[in-house]
C-alpha cells in the first residue's frame, strides 16, 4: 500500500526557515518523481515544486523560486522541501505527491500525503 | 505560462441530475489533462487522467472528455456522496490547476 507521510510543519514567523519533509512507502521510491503541492486555507490546489527520480533536476513555482529548496534522499525514501524566507502568503497545507507514471516529472498525482500545515505569522 | 479557467465556480443539483463541469486552457495541452475530487476537509482525490481514463476504483458514473483546450467532466447521476471540490489539473509542462468547482446537492 502506497504511503507518504509528511512532516515538519508548524508555525514560524516571517522571514523564517522550515524543512518539510514526506517519507513514502509501498513503492519503489528511485523510480518516480516526486511534487510538493500547497493548498492556502479556503483556497485551490497550487503546484509548488517538483524533483526527478534521481534528483539531478528541480523545478520550482515562480512564487517560491529562490527561496524554497526541493531534495529527497532515495536510500531513505524521502523527499524533502526546504522553504526559507516564508511570508505570510506561504501559509498552507502542504502536500506531497507521488505522479502516476514512473520517471516522468509533469504527471497527474495518483497518491497525496495527508498534508502539513505551515502557519506564517508573527 | 498556461492557465486553467474552470466553470462554473460552483453548482447545485439534484440528486441523480447530470453534472457538468469545464476546464479550459488558454494554450493547446493535448490530452494532459487530470480531474481531482476534493471532499471537505480531505485530500485530492485522482478522478480521471489522460483527460478521459478513469482512474481505478472511481465509479463509472464519473467520464472526462476533450483535447487541446477545451475539456469536461461529467457525472451522470449525481450522488450524495459526490458532494466536493473539483480541480482540474494540466500536466503537460510544469502543473497548473483550475480554480475549482464546488458541487452541492439542491
Amino acid at each position: 500500500e502506497v504511503q507518504l507521510l509528511e512532516s515538519g510543519g508548524g508555525l514560524v514567523q516571517p522571514g523564517g526557515s522550515l524543512k518539510l519533509s514526506c517519507a513514502a512507502s509501498g513503492f519503489t521510491f528511485s523510480t518516480y518523481a516526486m511534487t510538493w503541492v500547497r493548498q492556502a486555507p479556503g483556497k485551490g490546489l497550487e503546484w509548488v515544486s517538483a524533483i526527478s527520480s534521481a534528483g539531478g533536476s528541480t523545478y520550482y513555482a515562480d512564487s517560491v523560486k529562490g527561496r524554497f529548496t526541493i531534495s529527497r534522499d532515495n536510500s531513505k525514501n524521502t523527499v524533502y522541501l526546504q522553504m526559507n524566507s516564508l511570508r505570510a502568503e506561504d501559509t498552507a497545507a502542504y502536500y506531497c505527491a507521488k505522479p502516476g507514471e514512473q520517471w516522468l516529472v509533469f504527471r497527474h498525482f495518483d497518491y497525496w500525503g495527508q498534508g502539513t500545515r505551515v502557519t506564517v505569522s508573527s | 505560462d498556461i492557465q486553467m479557467t474552470q466553470s462554473p465556480s460552483s453548482l447545485s443539483a439534484s440528486v441523480g441530475d447530470r453534472v457538468t463541469v469545464t476546464c479550459r486552457a488558454s494554450q493547446g495541452i493535448s490530452n494532459s489533462l487530470a480531474w481531482y475530487q476534493q471532499k471537505p476537509g480531505k485530500v485530492p482525490k485522482l478522478l480521471i487522467y489522460a483527460a478521459s481514463t478513469l482512474q481505478s476504483g472511481v465509479p463509472s458514473r464519473f467520464s472526462g472528455s476533450g483535447s487541446g483546450t477545451d475539456f469536461t467532466l461529467t457525472i451522470d447521476s449525481l450522488q450524495p456522496e459526490d458532494v466536493a471540490t473539483y480541480y482540474c489539473q494540466k500536466y503537460n509542462t510544469a502543473p497548473t490547476f483550475g480554480q475549482g468547482t464546488k458541487v452541492e446537492i439542491k
